[in-house]
């Protein structure tokens, strides 16, 4: 039973189209975030949630958009998507906002833009 | 804003050797400290975690690490590596208040020879 999951596994797409990634976690925990890590396997913040609402966007581009349809799940829509936008996208939820507890991250979705 | 330093890209250790992972950290107050271990192909699983207390903290798979103020560091320790502890490890530092995220290092690749 996986704590947090995330779909698709692997993402193929053209510049220029829009795609969605969804996850999912079953841990009850308040909040949720998206990182994204370049292909040097360096890791940063996108987008953190607690309890739906959006609490941290670092300065990612407009194209990005984050939901949060209720506190378990927080999915990510891209536009226009970059050949720049290429990387693995993980989401991760932990117990607070302040995230004494660490983080608990999903498997990850490997973006590839050709 | 904090951040942190791994100073090694990359180590080898011999199987059955001592292992100690390198982590420095920048930040005005005392951080929460992590280290997360990422395998090919996976998320990041958390190691161990301080946030106050005891400063030699134990984690899974016989890691230790031990939290120095005055050197600002957190270094990972294994007394005999295994094979299987061939991956990329992470160090993460986060702020003790609300609405933080945790900020990663650039990562140490290690490389387990027979």
């Amino acid at each position: 039973d996986t704590a947090v999951s995330q779909t698709p596994k692997y993402l193929v797409t053209q510049m220029g189209n829009d795609k969605s990634i969804k996850c999912e976690q079953n841990l009850g925990h308040d909040t949720m975030y998206w990182y994204k890590q370049d292909s040097k396997k360096f890791l940063k913040i996108m987008f953190s949630y607690n309890n739906k609402e959006l609490i941290i966007n670092e300065t990612v581009p407009n194209r990005f958009s984050p939901k949060s349809p209720d506190k378990a799940h927080l999915n990510l829509h891209i536009n226009s998507l970059e050949l720049g936008d290429s990387a693995v996208y993980f989401c991760a939820s932990s117990r607070s906002s302040v995230g004494e507890y660490g983080y608990t991250f999903g498997s990850g979705t490997r973006l590839t833009v050709v | 804003a904090q951040s942190v330093t791994q100073p090694d890209i990359h180590i080898t250790v011999s199987e059955g050797a001592s292992l100690e992972l390198r982590c420095n950290y920048s930040y005005g107050a005392t951080p929460y400290l992590f280290w997360y271990v990422q395998s090919p192909g996976q998320g990041l699983q958390l190691l161990l975690k301080y946030f106050s207390g005891d400063t030699l903290v134990q984690g899974i798979k016989g890691f230790e690490a031990e939290f120095k103020r005055s050197q600002s560091s957190f270094n990972l320790r294994k007394p005999s590596v295994h094979w299987s502890d061939a991956a990329e490890y992470f160090c993460a530092v986060g702020a003790q208040r609300g609405y933080s995220t945790l900020t990663f290092g650039k990562g140490t690749m290690l490389l387990v020879s027979p």
